[in-house]
């Protein structure tokens, strides 16, 4: 039962464009979206999130969109860069027994070409 | 202020030994959530803990693998027995008691491979 879905295994966006990344879920539970980007060997990282009160969150390049009734987020990267290349994992959390609970996606290797 | 640390970072065994994953959360972090990533997969959640408590190990395998967060002291995510199917990725991730909605903290991970 996937309840985070990342649909696109990859993508490939050449440098300077718009790269964008999608997310689904199932669980209209689900309040509080984040996204994580992870090199190889590394851990992820923290990269933006997004409240379910909000639509739109902001932080520099990056951007991410929630779309509530579609149950569907996206995250906007521009302009893309080299060091985005990486793996990227949407996340989705509710509370659970009065403590919170993050769900993830499968990730999407984004590669972006000079 | 230490990140979230994990170790090791590389952990070979033997099909049939016992693997311990240790993971020591920020500062001021009492929350505890253990994820496994196979080979070309994503994050599965496998356990969420607090001081003293399992909050939820609904991802936990039935068998073998169990996990703690004492009072004192870090983390322990512990498999017993070993196979082959256990090679993978551990991450380790805390974040603090704060009421509300707040990211979680990864560590580098560790990976561990049963031969």
């Amino acid at each position: 039962d996937q309840q985070v879905k990342q649909n696109s295994p990859s993508l490939s966006v050449q440098e300077g464009r718009i790269s964008i990344l999608n997310c689904d879920y199932t669980n209209s539970m689900f309040d509080y979206f984040l996204w994580y980007k992870k090199y190889p060997a590394e851990g992820p990282t923290f990269l933006i999130s997004i409240s379910s009160i909000k639509d739109k969150n902001e932080d520099g390049r990056f951007t991410v969109f929630l779309n509530k009734s579609a149950k569907h987020l996206s995250l906007h990267i521009v302009p893309s860069q080299p060091g985005d290349s990486a793996v990227y994992f949407c996340a989705a959390s509710a509370f659970t027994q009065g403590a919170q609970k993050l769900v993830f996606g499968q990730g999407t290797r984004l590669t972006i070409n000079p | 202020n230490a990140g979230v640390m994990q170790n090791p970072r590389h952990l070979v065994r033997r099909r049939g030994q016992e693997a311990r994953l240790r993971c020591s959360p920020m500062k001021g972090h009492s929350h505890v959530y253990w994820y496994r990533q196979l080979p070309e997969e994503g994050l599965k959640f496998m356990v969420y803990l607090q001081k003293e408590n399992i909050i939820d190990e609904s991802g936990m395998p039935k068998e073998r693998f169990s996990a703690e967060f004492p009072k004192e002291g870090p983390s322990i995510l512990r498999i017993q027995q070993v196979v082959r199917g256990d090679s993978a990725a551990y991450f380790c991730a805390s974040s603090p008691s704060t009421g509300g909605y707040t990211e979680a903290f990864f560590g580098q991970g560790t990976r561990l491979t049963v031969v």
